[in-house]
């Protein structure tokens, strides 16, 4: 299996931050990474497929870069609602793993 | 919009079987892959597997001798079946449509609410 690291698993931030979160992969994954947003009691919801490209209905403020094994998702300007736990997923190979999660918490 | 709805029993005894459906609607089941994703309370996402329209299917190793999907076109739905199931397999539930897969960047683009699956006697 393709392991999926996050980092930093959490961190605090204020509204208008500029934030950061990281995932590398075990092993080359091309550009096959996914990144979603999951609010507490709710499912997730994917805001980045092929490593950079913003899924519909996204707002800007959020980009994904990165290729073979590194990747980051930034968050331009942090909003109120951006509160969050952030999760990366490889769709390379099966099974598509998940990292650990990354919590994005109010400073 | 397509939306999807689990369902299914939220309290499963031990060694007994844990069954789900996904219910698809705005769209139909067919030409997509279709996941499951399981999160057990406090943690993190793991994938379970998917399966085609035409029933082909892929599990996550782990899983793979427990786990058994299956669809139904006519109903518009697919389900999981997970069997033996033990305290560590408590977790909320979520199915999933796959998309993307023919552009060659499969994501995971409509989800379901999730369904609680508590194991315990």
């Amino acid at each position: 299996d393709i392991r999926m690291t996050q980092s930093p698993s959490s961190l605090s931030a204020s509204v208008g931050d500029r934030v950061t979160i990281a995932c590398r992969a075990s092993q080359n994954i091309n550009t096959y990474l996914n990144w979603y947003q999951q609010k507490p009691g709710r499912a997730p919801r994917l805001l980045i497929y092929g490593a950079s490209s913003l899924q519909s209905g996204v707002p800007s403020r959020f980009s994904g870069r990165g290729s073979g094994t590194d990747f980051t998702l930034t968050i331009a300007s942090l909003q109120p609602e951006d509160f969050a736990t952030y999760y990366c997923q490889q769709s390379y190979n099966t099974p598509h793993t998940f990292g650990g999660g990354a919590k994005v918490e109010i400073k | 919009q397509v939306q999807l709805q689990e369902s299914g029993p939220g309290l499963v005894k031990p060694s007994e079987t844990l069954s789900l459906t996904c219910s698809v609607s705005g769209g139909s089941i067919h030409g997509y892959y279709w996941s499951w994703i399981r999160q057990p309370p406090g943690k993190g996402l793991e994938w379970i597997g998917y399966i085609f329209y035409s029933g082909t299917t892929d599990y996550n190793p782990s899983l793979t001798s427990r786990v058994t999907m299956s669809v139904d076109t006519s109903k518009n739905h697919f389900s999981l079946k997970l069997n033996s199931v033990s305290a560590a397999d408590t977790a909320v539930y979520y199915c999933a449509r796959l998309g993307g897969v023919l552009t060659g960047r499969p994501m995971l683009d409509y989800w379901g609410q999730g369904a609680l699956v508590t194991v315990s006697s």
